[in-house]
């Protein structure tokens, strides 16, 4: 199917876990992102990657990893999990020359 | 659906009145601003954007004023409908940084009353 989609939907792990969220467009665009979504904060930043094998740190990145060996995968892995990073996360993607981002439908992860 | 924020400022409108949301952004070098649409358990979804050198966008029953000297930015939604009830973000740009990040505000809820 076109478009952007994150797997999996829903996920429950344990502190200390390490635990991948994946992230899939179908368009090739060059960049793609990492949002967390929490109450009271609005969506941040976690990483970004202007294109396969180049990434870099946004507003919140610690305590996450990203990986971008294809254009079209970026997946957003988190190495030991703790209870802070329950949240839901969002998958973009854009296009070089535009600036509006297509979003995924969002991963709620709950750590316990 | 995830709850996006309880905090989040609310604005209840009757259907078929106009919405205003507001925006204040913090970047005077910013100079692209998106609007943005989320429904319960859903991303957010493009509605209408503007550059730094528009005052004034016009779309399908939305309409986006910018105000650079306050840096102020709203989004306008004619004849409310259910339908539009969601929580509305609005977004910064800088376009010849690097990296096409956007900057998200808190957002806020739009509740539309039958």
């Amino acid at each position: 199917d076109a478009g952007i989609t994150q797997s999996p939907r829903y996920k429950i792990t344990e502190t200390g876990r390490q635990v991948t969220l994946m992230c899939h467009q179908t368009w090739s665009h060059s960049y793609m992102f990492w949002y967390r979504q929490d109450l009271g904060h609005g969506l941040r930043l976690i990483y970004y990657s202007a294109a396969a094998d180049i990434t870099d740190k946004g507003e919140v990145p610690d305590g996450y990893v990203v990986s971008r060996s294809k254009t079209e995968n970026f997946p957003l892995t988190l190495e030991s999990a703790t209870r802070s990073q329950t949240s839901v996360y969002f998958c973009a993607s854009s296009a070089i020359g535009t600036y509006g981002y297509t979003f995924g439908s969002g991963t709620r992860l709950t750590v316990v | 659906g995830e709850s996006v924020g309880l905090h989040l400022p609310t604005l209840s409108v009757q259907e078929g009145d106009n919405s205003i949301i507001n925006c204040a952004y913090s970047n005077s070098a910013s100079d692209y601003f998106i609007w943005y649409k989320q429904e319960s358990g859903k991303g957010p979804q493009f509605i209408i954007d503007i550059r730094s050198n528009m005052d004034k966008r016009q779309g399908q029953r939305v309409t986006v004023l910018l105000n650079k000297t306050v840096k102020h930015l709203s989004l306008q939604i004619a004849a409310t409908q259910p339908g539009d009830s969601a929580v509305y973000f609005c977004a910064e740009n800088i376009s010849k940084a690097a990296g096409n990040k956007l900057t998200f505000g808190g957002g806020t809820r739009v509740l539309v009353k039958p």
